[in-house]
């Protein structure tokens, strides 16, 4: 399988649960994003992994928790959430960290409800 | 952060009509994307423009770069069913892309 993958594509957790959303590409690329979009709201970068080293929080709560073993996986694991933390989680990919004109390719995205 | 306003946010046209969505910023961009999201996928990449006044042609789609790299524009001649979609645009501040909120565009056959 090429491109990005996300599982599950849908989630429906209850605010005490623990979950994980995980990611894979088979591009070859050295960057992993996850970004959180929220209806009518611009997408949000959480995360940014570069080599397998985070080089980007964004001020994300201590409740969303990234792992990013090698350079083709990335999971975000999830804890003691919010209602509204629901939204759609996507994943993306790149070549290389820090280039404006390098493509990013996303995933179809986590469908996350919060109850 | 830097802001990217796109509009309209919600656009429901007839097919064959012909169309214009903008982005806009008070800041200046290095670069920018446009992508397009279909339901229940993610976004992908449409074009990126690097040049002030820069103009990209993608079949029936045109996109446009201002001449001061703070505003971009996509027009879409003759709008079929297929472009269907969340139309993003997203520029280039530091390492980091800036997404606007996006454009809905519902074209009915």
């Amino acid at each position: 399988e090429t491109g990005v993958t996300q599982t599950p594509r849908h989630l429906v957790m209850g605010m005490t649960n623990k979950k994980s959303l995980k990611c894979e590409q088979h591009l070859g690329h050295n960057a992993m994003y996850w970004y959180k979009q929220s209806a009518k709201k611009p997408l949000e970068l959480m995360f940014v992994y570069s080599l397998e080293e985070r080089v980007e929080n964004n001020s994300v709560p201590s409740r969303f928790s990234p792992e990013c073993p090698n350079s083709s996986h990335l999971f975000l694991h999830l804890h003691t959430l919010q209602p509204e933390d629901s939204a759609l989680y996507l994943c993306a990919s790149s070549l290389r960290w820090g280039s404006g004109t390098d493509t990013q390719y996303f995933g179809p995205g986590t469908r996350l409800t919060v109850l | 952060t830097q802001l990217l306003e796109q509009s309209p946010q919600f656009l429901s046209i007839q097919e064959g009509e012909n169309l214009t969505v903008y982005c806009n910023s008070s800041s200046v961009f290095s670069s920018l994307q446009w992508y397009r999201q279909e339901p229940g996928e993610g976004p992908v990449l449409l074009v990126t423009v690097v040049t002030g006044g820069e103009v990209k042609k993608l079949k029936r789609l045109t996109f446009q770069f201002g001449d001061a790299r703070k505003d971009s524009s996509l027009h879409i001649t003759a709008a079929q069913p297929g472009d269907t979609g969340l139309y993003l645009c997203a520029g280039a501040e530091g390492n980091k892309l800036v997404f606007g909120a996006g454009t809905i565009l519902r074209v009915k056959s």
